[in-house]
């Protein structure tokens, strides 16, 4: 099984609909983040918590919310979803850097792709 | 966190060297060099990353030059699996683990 799931793969919706991307990790990582990568640009980062309390707005946030029910949960909603909207939506998680060796690396899920007509 | 600049696309032979370069002009020294890489539309993964150093692990080679403000991946032996988009990153990960990725380098390696 994948260390980052995320459900669901693929999604066709319609504008103004309600949408929730699920984003689940058995890294036990505290640091969980969305970003969303439209065709041939980078990734773009959407929100980021460093821990369960803890929810941090990206450079793209507007048009989203996010929920961390728990270490290990993740989710990405769009309350009224538009059309510019359609990307490919990842989830991704990565430990304190620096300690015992750790690289502070994200690992990432497969993907989430969304579109919206 | 430094901004980077990388070449759009970059080609090379099956079995050679795939030199990558990144120039960080403006990276401060508490700012650690990343690389990721992108097949296809998958999600990233980790490759190195350094601080000042030069590294080197199972996958590749990292090279950060003295004053810091360029590095260059090496990948020993490129496969056609390593053609990909390779992403160089720059970040301060003790404030905050929040690296953002520019557009990266597309590398092609052929037969």
């Amino acid at each position: 099984d994948a260390d980052v799931t995320q459900t669901p793969r693929n999604r066709i919706t319609k504008t103004g609909k309600r949408i929730m991307l699920e984003c689940s990790q058995t890294k036990g990582h505290d640091r969980m983040y969305w970003y969303r990568q439209d065709p041939g640009l980078g990734l773009r980062l959407i929100y980021y918590s460093f821990d369960v309390k803890d929810i941090n707005k990206g450079e793209i946030s507007d048009g989203y919310s996010v929920s961390r029910q728990a270490q290990a949960k993740f989710s990405l909603s769009l309350e009224s979803a538009i059309p510019n909207q359609t990307a490919l939506y990842f989830c991704a998680t990565s430990d304190l850097p620096g300690t015992s060796g750790r690289t502070g690396e994200l690992f990432f899920g497969e993907g989430s792709r969304l579109t919206v007509l | 966190d430094a901004k980077t600049t990388q070449p759009t696309s970059m080609d090379c032979a099956e079995g050679r060297a795939a030199n990558l370069p990144c120039n960080h002009s403006t990276i401060s020294g508490n700012e650690y060099v990343y690389w990721y890489r992108q097949i296809h539309s998958q999600g990233p993964q980790y490759i190195i990353h350094g601080l000042k150093n030069n590294e080197t692990n199972e996958m590749a080679s990292l090279i950060i030059t003295e004053d810091r403000k360029s590095s260059t991946l090496i990948l020993p032996h490129a496969t056609l699996r390593d053609t990909a988009v390779y992403y160089c990153i720059v970040h301060f990960t003790g404030g905050g683990n929040k690296l953002t990725f520019g557009t990266g380098t597309q590398l092609k390696v052929e037969l």
